[in-house]
């Protein structure tokens, strides 16, 4: 069945960058785009992005435009997010989903001095 | 952006009654593009309806979805105790989505 198993929980200071791993299985990855989706406590979800796997055509929500690399890597079927310049404000959880269906555990990112 | 609004933003019902929750686009979807999605604590939303009108494969039949254009409506004919969560519409337009506030159902 389809699976897309997120990395670990992570730590950091504000100015500081994450990378989120999403190891997927079960389907031709690049056959279909990642998306990546936040959700901040108590919040909405919040969309950042997506990236064509096939094409590794990236498409970026405005507000992160200038701090967020998404990035895929074909031979371990395995989309990453990348975002940098942390404040407290880019605490939540990320997600990613192969649209529309199938989700990620989630992973939650915490910024904090 | 095509902002999407919810309403209400809190649905007091009890098991068995119906529930009807709205998503008001300031845009027209073009194709309806909209979901719904059901999200539980600590939990990944889970999809519900794409396309405005279709369920995601398992989910029961008493989860609806209906309109198109603007104004879109899920509703919910009778509800079970398990369906007590946060529901968010979302349109996804091509390579680009936004989100409601979402509309929490609470006993």
């Amino acid at each position: 069945q389809v699976r897309l198993v997120q990395s670990g929980a992570e730590v950091k200071r504000p100015g500081a960058s994450v990378k989120v791993s999403c190891k997927t299985s079960g389907y031709n990855f690049t056959r279909y785009s990642i998306t990546w989706v936040r959700q901040a406590p108590g919040d909405r979800l919040e969309w950042l992005g997506w990236i064509n796997t096939s094409e590794l055509k990236t498409k970026y929500s405005q507000k992160f435009q200038d701090r967020i690399t998404l990035s895929s890597d074909t031979s371990t079927t395995t989309a990453y997010l990348e975002l940098r310049s942390l404040t407290s404000e880019d605490t939540a959880v990320y997600y990613c989903a192969r649209p529309l269906a199938d989700w990620g555990q989630g992973t939650l990112v915490s910024v904090s001095s | 952006e095509n902002v999407l609004t919810q309403s209400p933003d809190i649905l007091s019902l009890s098991p068995g009654e119906r529930a009807t929750l709205s998503c008001r686009a300031s845009r027209g979807l073009n194709s309806n593009l909209l979901a719904w999605y059901q999200q539980k604590p600590g939990q990944a939303p889970r999809l519900l309806i794409s396309g405005a009108v279709t369920r995601a494969p398992g989910i029961p039949d008493r989860f609806r979805g209906s309109g198109s254009g603007t104004d879109f409506t899920l509703t919910i004919s009778s509800l079970e105790p398990e369906d007590f969560a946060v529901y968010y519409c979302l349109q996804y337009n091509i390579a680009l989505w936004t989100f409601g506030q979402g509309t929490k159902v609470e006993i």
